[in-house]
């Protein structure tokens, strides 16, 4: 089955304690993309991935990291996470910028 | 400056109605792309729709269509004889072309569909 998952589903945390949260996608998809959902704010770009070893910045970077290592896995890293990055996370990906984007099933984050 | 704009907040229509979501966009490419995307209750993002910048024809399926009009940088999206199961979070995103590869959501409109 066509999928994009990411774990956790959901994630408790202290302020300042290191966490990744995995993204993986089995649909040999080029573009992947790691966004938060806040309430009256929509879906932002955190940062977008081209292809492996091509990341890039969207609208709200700061505070995350993100590598490429493989074409299936782009997993997002807090090294450092504040309350201000709680949040409903969504990884997608597609075959590429401008194509239909299939997203995961979300991570809920709370940083106490 | 917000490059998808969703105006309605929050839309409440009991059913049978026909429903119409806003959804305005900003761009100076040529080439763009324009989405809708649905987030039910239970939270996953269902893709509707992708339309690109050279075609405004409108389009129908089933009870949902969509009006693409690049004269006022609108693709409003109808929803007709609106159902309970139609109620959601309704998501507008642009993907420019020309220059760069990111994806623009606009803010979101929360459907309610009343019995």
């Amino acid at each position: 089955e066509a999928q994009v998952t990411q774990n956790p589903r959901y994630l408790i945390t202290v302020t300042g304690k290191k966490l990744t949260v995995t993204c993986s996608q089995n649909m040999n998809h080029e573009y992947m993309s790691w966004y938060r959902q806040d309430p009256g704010l929509g879906l932002r770009q955190i940062y977008y991935s081209m292809n492996v070893e091509v990341t890039d910045k969207g609208d709200v970077p700061e505070g995350y990291k993100v590598s490429r290592k493989e074409k299936r896995n782009f997993p997002l890293i807090l090294e450092s996470p504040s309350p201000n990055q709680t949040s409903l996370y969504f990884c997608a990906s597609s075959h590429g910028a401008w194509e239909t984007q299939y997203f995961g099933p979300g991570t809920r984050l709370l940083v106490l | 400056a917000q490059k998808v704009t969703q105006a309605q907040t929050e839309i409440s229509v009991v059913e049978k109605e026909d429903v119409t979501l806003d959804c305005v966009y900003e761009t100076r490419d040529t080439t763009y792309y324009l989405f809708w995307y649905k987030q039910p209750p239970s939270g996953e993002l269902v893709f509707l729709i992708r339309r690109n910048s050279f075609d405004e024809q409108n389009e129908i399926s089933g009870r949902y269509s969509w009006n693409f009009q690049k004269s006022t940088s609108s693709f409003n999206f109808t929803i007709t004889a609106s159902q309970v199961v139609d109620s959601a979070v309704y998501f507008c995103a642009l993907s420019e072309a020309d220059t760069g590869n990111q994806f623009y959501f606009g803010t979101g409109t929360s459907l309610t569909v009343i019995p």
